[in-house]
């Protein structure tokens, strides 16, 4: 059974397009996060929800927008794609904020 | 300069090798992540410690919150082992995981 999902794993777009990344966790956790990886393979905060709330938004540009329609779900929406934008984005849950963390395999996002 | 510092960058070990990877952070923390990350790109979480010593089969990790270390062992390393580890610290203030860049194992056979 899968713990944290991600769709789409692969997505390939033009500059300039709108898109979302969907996230799904049946762990039953509070808490929820997005990450990016960059070429160098370092993970960065965006932002994390706690019971639906945000509680975490790095400095990330406001074309990111997060949604949590409930605990189990944070879907993530780009507006107005740019190149530097393409990075693999992980999903990930935790029990409770800063806790263990459980990840999603991962969107590889191109933009060209 | 990054707040988690991982050491070696990059280790290429034979197979049964005892490997040692190493974690150094600035800040005081209240817990340690670690995590491996497979060649096909998925995040799994290992362990998360905050004092002492914690072992799940043939890894073992370390921490010393004094001299702000901690270590992860493998031992009778397999060609599996192969993976970048990532550690990451939280903070006493506990507003976000601080990540490391990560080590690259390569275990031979």
């Amino acid at each position: 059974d899968t713990a944290v999902s991600q769709t789409p794993k692969y997505l390939v777009t033009q500059m300039g397009n709108d898109k979302s990344i969907k996230c799904e966790q049946n762990l039953g956790h509070d808490t929820m996060y997005w990450y990016k990886q960059d070429s160098k393979k370092f993970l960065k905060i965006m932002f994390s929800y706690n019971n639906k709330e945000l509680i975490i938004n790095e400095t990330v540009p406001n074309r990111f927008s997060p949604k949590s329609p409930d605990k189990a779900h944070l879907n993530l929406h780009i507006n107005s794609l740019e190149l530097g934008d393409s990075a693999v984005y992980f999903c990930a849950s935790s029990q409770a904020v800063w806790n263990e963390q459980f990840f999603g395999p991962g969107t590889r996002l191109t933009v060209l | 300069k990054n707040e988690v510092e991982q050491s070696p960058q990059n280790l290429t070990a034979q197979e049964g090798e005892f490997i040692t990877i190493n974690c150094s952070y600035s800040v005081g923390i209240s817990a340690l992540h670690w995590l491996q990350q497979h060649p096909g790109g998925g995040i799994v979480s290992l362990f998360m410690l905050s004092s002492g010593k914690k072992k799940h089969g043939r890894l073992i990790a370390t921490i010393n919150i004094q001299e702000k270390h901690s270590s992860l062992h493998i031992t009778a390393s397999h060609p599996r082992d192969s993976a970048v580890y990532i550690c990451a610290a939280l903070p006493n203030t506990g507003n976000q995981f601080y990540f490391g860049t990560g080590t690259s194992l390569t275990v031979i056979p």
